[in-house]
């Protein structure tokens, strides 16, 4: 069955620590997302990529980097940067031609 | 910059009894999305509104369009508790870049 992948889907991370989160998806889908979620919050934009090797900023970038190297994959990766990391993580991709997102099933990430 | 506005936050009622969440937003839109979120779960797409005055239904959900008053509602009819969740509505603003701007979300609870 064609969707998208999350791993892990529970991630501790210790102060000072760099960690990726992966997001793998077989849909043949062109552009990716990654998102943020805090409790009882929306959904907020950190990066983008509509295009291999290429990928922009989203609303709170600040601390996180991404790479778009292949079309199926876009992984995340909290630097020792971000602060305040500990967040529920929701990657999505879209086809150009067919309406609507497909989310994955989220990696929850706790700072120890 | 596009903002996205639900209303009400929180929303508490009686099973049997019929509600309307509202989602403003504030550029030119032309898509607008529902979808459902359970607690620790990913987003479950529930409706696509790809043009002005567009209404869908699914079971006791409905979701209507109105791009000219930047207005979606999602009316609930004679709730049952298996529709206690959280709902967001999204926007995906016009342009190249494609992406998606959520509402804070509305946090059903139906009570017996």
């Amino acid at each position: 069955d064609g969707g998208i992948t999350q791993s892990p889907k529970y991630l501790f991370r210790k102060e000072g620590q760099n960690v990726t989160l992966s997001c793998e998806q077989n849909l043949n889908h062109d552009a990716m997302y990654w998102y943020r979620q805090d409790p009882g919050q929306g959904l907020r934009l950190i990066y983008y990529s509509q295009i291999v090797n290429d990928f922009q900023k989203g609303d709170i970038a600040e601390g996180y980097s991404v790479s778009r190297e292949k079309k199926e994959s876009f992984p995340l990766t909290v630097t020792s940067a971000q602060k305040n990391p500990t967040a529920f993580y929701l990657c999505a991709s879209r086809a150009e031609i067919v309406m609507g997102y497909t989310f994955g099933s989220g990696t929850r990430l706790t700072v120890v | 910059e596009l903002k996205v506005e639900q209303n009400p936050l929180f929303l508490s009622m009686q099973e049997g009894k019929n509600y309307t969440i509202y989602c403003n937003y504030s550029t030119t839109s032309d898509r607008l999305y529902w979808y459902r979120q359970d607690p620790g779960k990913s987003l479950e797409s529930l409706f696509v509104l790809l043009s002005n005055g567009a209404v869908k239904q699914e079971g006791r959900l409905m979701a209507s369009l109105d791009t000219k008053a930047r207005l979606s509602t999602l009316h609930i009819t004679a709730a049952v508790h298996d529709l206690s969740a959280t709902y967001f509505c999204a926007v995906d603003a016009e342009g190249s870049a494609r992406q998606l701007t959520f509402g804070s979300g509305t946090q059903l609870t139906v009570l017996p």
